[in-house]
This record gives C-alpha cells, sequence and structure tokens, in this order.
C-alpha cells in the first residue's frame, strides 16, 4: 500500500492570498495522481490527473504541478477567494493494471474574506 | 449527465444496530468503489466492484461489513453491527474502467455515519 502525505494539514488565509499545498507520494511505480476538491456536504470533485514528470497543468485559478522522480506534487491557488475553501485530497496509484487509488488525508483551507 | 447519487445523506445510529447504504453509480461505469473517511484521515478504499464482481475487499471488516452489486449497476453497503470506531463518511465512486485507464473516479456525496 503507497504512503501519500499531505502537508499543511489545515490552513487559513485572507481573501487575495495566494497559496500552495504539498502532496508526496513514492516515486516507485508511479502511473498517476489525482487531485481533488471537497468542499463540505458536497461530492469531491476532480480537479486533475497528472501523469507526466514535469507536468503542470492549470484550471481557472488553480493550477497543479508534477515531478515524479522525486515523488511530490505542488497545488497552487492564486487570489484565494472564500468560495476556494475545501479540503484538497490528492490520491496516487501505481502500476498500469490497478485501479486502487491511495489518498492523503487532504489540506483543509479557509479563506478569510 | 447526472452524478454518482448516495442515500442515506446522514445516519445516526446505536452501537449494534445494522444500517444499510445504497449507490448508483454514473450510467455505463463498470467499475465502482466504497470508501471509507474518518474525520481527519483521507478515504480509505473498502471494496471495489468490476461490473458485479469483486477486484479488491481486502480492507473490507468482513466480520460486520458486506457489499453487493446487483446486476452491475447499484450497489449496497452494509454493516451489521455497527461499532463507534464506524463512525465515517461512507463515499461511493464510479468509473468507467478498463485496461490503460487513468482511473478518473467520480464521487458520490457520501453518507455521514454517526454511531452512539
Amino acid at each position: 500500500i503507497l504512503n501519500v502525505e499531505q502537508s499543511p494539514q489545515s490552513l487559513h488565509v485572507q481573501e487575495g492570498d495566494s497559496t500552495n499545498f504539498t502532496c508526496s507520494f513514492p516515486s516507485s511505480n508511479f502511473y498517476a495522481l489525482h487531485w481533488y476538491r471537497w468542499e463540505t456536504a458536497k461530492s469531491p470533485e476532480a480537479l486533475f490527473v497528472m501523469t507526466l514528470n514535469g507536468d503542470e497543468k492549470k484550471k481557472g485559478r488553480i493550477s497543479a504541478t508534477l515531478n515524479t522522480k522525486e515523488g511530490y506534487s505542488y497545488l497552487y491557488i492564486k487570489g484565494s477567494q472564500p468560495e476556494d475553501s475545501a479540503t484538497y485530497l490528492c490520491a496516487s496509484h501505481s502500476g498500469a493494471g490497478s485501479y486502487q487509488l491511495t489518498f492523503g488525508k487532504g489540506t483543509k483551507l479557509s479563506v478569510i474574506p | 449527465e447526472a452524478g454518482v447519487a448516495q442515500s442515506p445523506r446522514y445516519k445516526i445510529i446505536e452501537k449494534r444496530q445494522s444500517v444499510a447504504f445504497w449507490c448508483n453509480p454514473i450510467s455505463g461505469h463498470a467499475t465502482l468503489y466504497w470508501y471509507q473517511q474518518i474525520l481527519g484521515q483521507g478515504p480509505k478504499l473498502l471494496i471495489q466492484f468490476q461490473n458485479n464482481g469483486v477486484v479488491d475487499d481486502s480492507q473490507l471488516p468482513k466480520d460486520r461489513f458486506s457489499a453487493e452489486r446487483l446486476k452491475g449497476v447499484d450497489s449496497t453497503l452494509k454493516i451489521q453491527p455497527a461499532k463507534l470506531e464506524d463512525s465515517a463518511v461512507y463515499l461511493c465512486a464510479s468509473s468507467l474502467g478498463g485496461a490503460g485507464s487513468y482511473n478518473e473516479q467520480f464521487f458520490g456525496p457520501g453518507t455521514r455515519l454517526t454511531v452512539l
């Protein structure tokens, strides 16, 4: 079973600030890294699926980078808004034949208006 | 496209009682997953179905948990009898599956279970 770590566990930022969080995962046998956004009482929502070393993906004010050689991914939020408040989960799976995702504990972001 | 549906959304029971959760995946998704997310932890896979067959149930506490996926569509997860440590959010997810898939999973809103 993979060990996926996320940091920080939680953070509070002021509206308009930019922020970033880290996801680390075992680099051996890496296949794909997923980022999800989970608002309270809603379904976790897929943000990005990343597979290639050096990959960078962007959706609006949110972007993510991937380093498969050292086993980490960063998620960036530019100009945080209150609606960005959520728990951000990353999940990794290894090996083309495995469909099992191993999740980190998440980073809980609170954006203060 | 309709998302993954789950019911009930909330459930409060006393320990030693039984409880069942229902999930309806996205139409056409062959793979269905049940996760348990305990407060402060990441979601943990309990069981994975491919159509109506079990692919992985290695982390399912089989002495008290059971799951089935009749006709390869809807699924139910049952706990009998419940313990205090079963208090968690139970998430259902589905994916297209298939060889070479990056396995993008689509989640339902979850059922929040409280065991008193």
